[in-house]
């Protein structure tokens, strides 16, 4: 079965400065999708980025962008220019690809996830 | 359209009865997920439809719980005999089917057992 880890139960970060925020996962499938989701206070839960296990470069959206490290089963978010919206629970989560073959059910396998605080 | 959608949003409800919660997914999407999260950990994977067919149960965590969409568009959730183990916030999410597709969540239902 596949897990996902989350180190770090909290992080802090100066507005404006860059954060990395840590995943590791295990898995003995090769193929397979990463997440990580934003879960503000009260508010749902929202993509931030995603990678495909058969890429290897690495995803990048806007301030935010991932170090994925495959052989090492490592994915982690960077967080470039923290804003004070930035402040929120993130998650790590992964998904097989079997799902597109018909042959899992699709869902997302969470890490206990990071709560990320921003100073202002 | 507005997102995925659940009601009641928060639910306190005594120890014994039943409750039974609401999903509404975006309109196109075709597969809905439930999930529970409790205090400190992510979202734990209960079940999952494709249109009409519930898909996978096994992972519901007792047989107090059932979930049903009857019609391929809205779900409920209902949670039999409630228990204060119970008390968590149930999230929904649906999707497409598709490569990388994303999972699109609701703000979910927060369940308070007393």
């Amino acid at each position: 079965a596949q897990t996902v880890t989350q180190s770090q139960p909290e992080m802090s970060v100066q507005e404006a400065e860059t954060v990395t925020l840590s995943c590791t996962y295990d898995t003995s499938e090769s193929d397979y999708y990463l997440f990580w989701y934003k879960q503000p206070p009260s508010r749902q839960m929202i993509l931030v980025i995603r990678q495909e296990a058969y890429k290897q470069q690495n995803a990048t959206e806007n301030r935010f962008s991932v170090n994925f490290q495959k052989a090492a089963k490592s994915f982690s978010l960077k967080i470039s220019d923290s804003q004070l919206g930035d402040a929120a629970m993130y998650f790590c989560a992964y998904r097989s690809s079997a799902f597109f073959y018909g042959g899992s059910q699709g869902n997302l396998i969470f890490g206990k996830g990071t709560k990320l605080s921003v100073k202002p | 359209d507005t997102g995925v959608s659940q009601d009641p949003r928060h639910k306190i409800t005594k120890r014994g009865q039943n409750v039974t919660f609401r999903c509404d997914p975006i309109s196109e999407h075709n597969r809905l997920y439930w999930y529970r999260q409790t205090l400190g950990q992510g979202p734990e994977f209960l079940t999952y439809f494709q249109n009409e067919a519930q898909l996978e149960k096994s992972r519901l965590l007792s047989d107090r719980f059932s979930a049903e969409r009857p019609k391929g568009s809205f779900s409920t959730l209902e949670i039999q005999r409630t228990e204060q183990g119970d008390s968590a916030m149930y999230l929904c999410a649906s999707s497409l089917d598709g490569q990388g597709n994303e999972a699109f969540f609701g703000q979910g239902t927060r369940l308070t057992v007393v």
